[in-house]
């Protein structure tokens, strides 16, 4: 059973600050990794991805990906009201086209 | 890029009657698509996946008589709902991941929130 974990929420941070998620997953065989965002009462929207060790951003995104510790997180940067959301992370690649989701972390924004 | 459709985006029915769900990539073609249900304030459960010009692949516990799907294109499935009970009421959501591509990258469509009477 492939399993992916995601701190409990909700995140409370200020606006302005970075908010940071961090992502574990069970199989060792996942490949691609994803950060979607959804917004309540709607449907997830892909807002990250990545596949290499390391860092990679996206404006006021991040994602970190340690394949070794098999975590991946996500930073926002500049925390605006707008990116109050649930945050799901999902990963991908164990050969049979599914990708594995955590529950979500809910990330609250207080101007 | 990578848009993905639903439609109807809401629908109300009786209890008994079926209803039937698309879910369309505009700008790109799908040889697999999937379709999820989502309770209010609970995690995304997929329910099954679709193949083009093949039998959907249910998840234990989705009853594949009850959730009837059609893949018959490259850029269309459909879900339909059969004798559709007040349990049935979620909220019903699509992705797709485009053909030739090397990753597990899905698109998801708007949803369409069901509700059964």
């Amino acid at each position: 059973q492939k399993e992916v974990e995601q701190n409990s929420g909700p995140l409370s941070v200020p606006e302005g600050a970075i908010a940071s998620l961090n992502c574990t997953y069970s199989d060792r065989g996942s490949q691609s990794f994803f950060w979607y965002r959804q917004y309540s009462g709607k449907s997830p929207e892909l807002i990250m991805f990545i596949y290499s060790n390391g860092d990679k951003e996206d404006g006021r995104f991040t994602a970190q990906l340690n394949k070794a510790s098999q975590y991946v997180s996500l930073l926002i940067r500049d925390s605006q009201p707008s990116d109050s959301a649930t945050y799901l992370c999902a990963t991908g690649g164990g050969g049979n086209n599914r990708l594995a989701f955590g529950k979500g972390n809910q990330v609250v924004v207080i101007p | 890029g990578a848009v993905v459709s639903q439609h109807p985006s809401w629908v109300i029915c009786k209890s008994g009657t079926s209803v039937k769900i698309e879910c369309r990539s505009l700008d790109f073609q799908a040889t697999t698509m999937f379709w999820y249900r989502q309770f209010p304030k609970q995690s995304l459960m997929l329910m099954a996946t679709s193949n083009e010009g093949s039998k959907a692949t249910y998840e234990q516990g989705v009853e594949k008589d009850k959730f009837l799907i059609n893949h018959a294109s490259l850029t269309l499935s459909t879900l339909t709902v059969t004798s559709a009970h007040p349990e049935d009421s979620s909220f019903y959501i699509c992705s797709a991941r485009p053909t030739g591509t090397h990753t597990d990258t899905q698109y998801f469509g708007p949803g369409t929130r069901l509700t059964v009477l």
